[in-house]
């Protein structure tokens, strides 16, 4: 069955440092992979997509990575603060099976 | 701009009674969803309407009913509401973006509790 994994435990770096969060997936070929941010008692907000032809894509200090061959993809913030503590969740998309979520990796960055 | 809102924000409910989650946008999205997210299990689609007059079952449609009224609104219904529905209800609209992808605005969410 189709099954994506994310980190359940959460990360907790340094402010100043870069955060890099995993996702990986099994039984899937999807055309494309968001990313997005939830914080506590609010809804998820997209952040970044990457499509299958594209090894990766930035956004001021987030990266993506996108590795079909590993079927993961990385998401990286570079120089990270307090604000971008949060968690984070990938979804990849599969045509047959709509955008499918992650369970997610809360990040918390200390000052 | 409202975005996507929900209602009510908080529920509880004893088991068996039933109730409707009411979601509305202001985008113009040809597209909505109903998710549920549990500690640990992630957003999980309930049922989704890519249209005005379509629905669509996802993952977990047993227990659950779904109306699209119109453009702008898309409610869920618990019949009879048990215990295993306790849990956080996203709705979410899209609209096909500039790369072909659908990209989700979501609202802030209904927690319900089922006693």
């Amino acid at each position: 069955s189709q099954k994506i994994e994310q980190n359940s435990e959460a990360l907790n770096i340094q402010e100043g440092k870069t955060a890099t969060l995993t996702c990986n997936y099994t039984n899937y070929s999807p055309a494309y992979l968001q990313w997005y941010r939830q914080d506590p008692g609010r809804g998820p907000v997209f952040l970044l997509l990457i499509r299958e032809n594209e090894k990766e894509k930035r956004k001021e200090r987030l990266k993506v990575t996108f590795d079909t061959t590993l079927k993961q993809s990385l998401f990286h913030i570079t120089a990270s603060q307090p604000a971008d503590s949060a968690t984070y969740l990938c979804a990849p998309y599969n045509a047959g099976n709509m955008l499918t979520f992650g369970g997610g990796t809360r990040l918390m960055v200390k000052p | 701009n409202a975005g996507v809102t929900q209602t009510p924000k908080f529920q509880v409910l004893k088991t068996g009674q039933s109730m409707t989650l009411q979601c509305a946008q202001d985008m113009n999205h040809n597209s909505m969803y109903w998710y549920r997210q549990d500690p640990g299990m992630g957003l999980r689609l309930i049922y989704y309407s890519a249209s005005e007059g379509t629905t669509d079952k996802g993952e977990v449609p047993n227990g659950y009913n779904v109306s699209r009224l119109n453009k702008r609104e898309f409610s869920l219904r618990l019949e009879s509401a048990a215990p295993s529905q306790t849990s956080v209800y996203f709705c979410a609209s899209s609209a096909v973006s500039l790369s072909g992808a659908n990209v989700l605005t979501f609202g802030a969410g209904s927690r319900l509790t089922v006693l």
